[in-house]
């Protein structure tokens, strides 16, 4: 089975912090995926990536940023937390053989 | 911009009742998949219909698809209280997946 892990599950930061999220997926899949989920929003693609240090802007990519330097890795970065960021942060994988998503557990981010 | 928006947006049943959820689209796609997320979870993929098939069955669930109208839905049979759950449609077009707002099922023991 595909196994995504994220780095938190809770997280608490300041306004203006620097913050990190890193995803890590273990089926050598080429393809990652930041969402975050708001209530009444669903899911909104922020960035993807489609192979090492790929990447192309979601839907909403204002205020993050990523890195992908390795494959089982990506990573989203907040550079100046603001409390507008406050959310689920859901990172999904998938290969190029399958559509299905495989999603990690979700880090509840709360910027204060 | 959401791609999918589900109907109802809240549904709430008896067990053993059937659920359905509709799903409907904007633009052409490659397929058309469902999904569930239990509290505060990641999503678990359930299903997947491609633009050329019309129904799909898994277990308790059958999807049917119309692209016409670019509209889904999702039933679930014989509902049981670990049912509940959010349930997204999400549609695949040029390798992008865009999920719809969700339907939050609840079904009542």
């Amino acid at each position: 089975d595909v196994k995504v892990t994220q780095s938190s599950r809770y997280l608490v930061k300041r306004t203006g912090e620097k913050v990190f999220l890193e995803c890590v997926q273990d089926m050598d899949h080429e393809n990652m995926f930041w969402y975050r989920q708001d209530p009444g929003l669903g899911l909104r693609l922020i960035y993807f990536s489609y192979d090492v240090k790929m990447k192309e802007k979601g839907d909403i990519p204002e205020g993050y940023s990523v890195s992908r330097e390795k494959k089982e890795r990506f990573s989203l970065i907040l550079e100046s937390a603001s409390t507008n960021q406050t959310s689920m942060y859901l990172c999904a994988t998938h290969g190029n053989r399958t559509d299905t998503q495989y999603f990690g557990p979700g880090t509840r981010l709360t910027v204060l | 911009s959401q791609q999918g928006e589900e109907d109802p947006q809240a549904l709430s049943i008896q067990e053993g009742e059937n659920a359905t959820m509709n799903c409907s689209y904007k633009t052409s796609i490659n397929n058309l998949q469902w999904y569930r997320q239990n509290s505060g979870r990641g999503l678990v993929h359930l299903i997947l219909i491609r633009s050329n098939e019309r129904e799909k069955h898994s277990g308790r669930l059958r999807v049917t698809l119309d692209t016409s109208k670019k509209s889904s839905s999702l039933l679930i049979t014989a509902s049981r209280a670990a049912d509940t759950a959010s349930y997204f449609c999400a549609t695949l077009r040029y390798q992008k997946v865009t999920f719809g707002t969700g339907t939050k099922l609840q079904v009542i023991p």
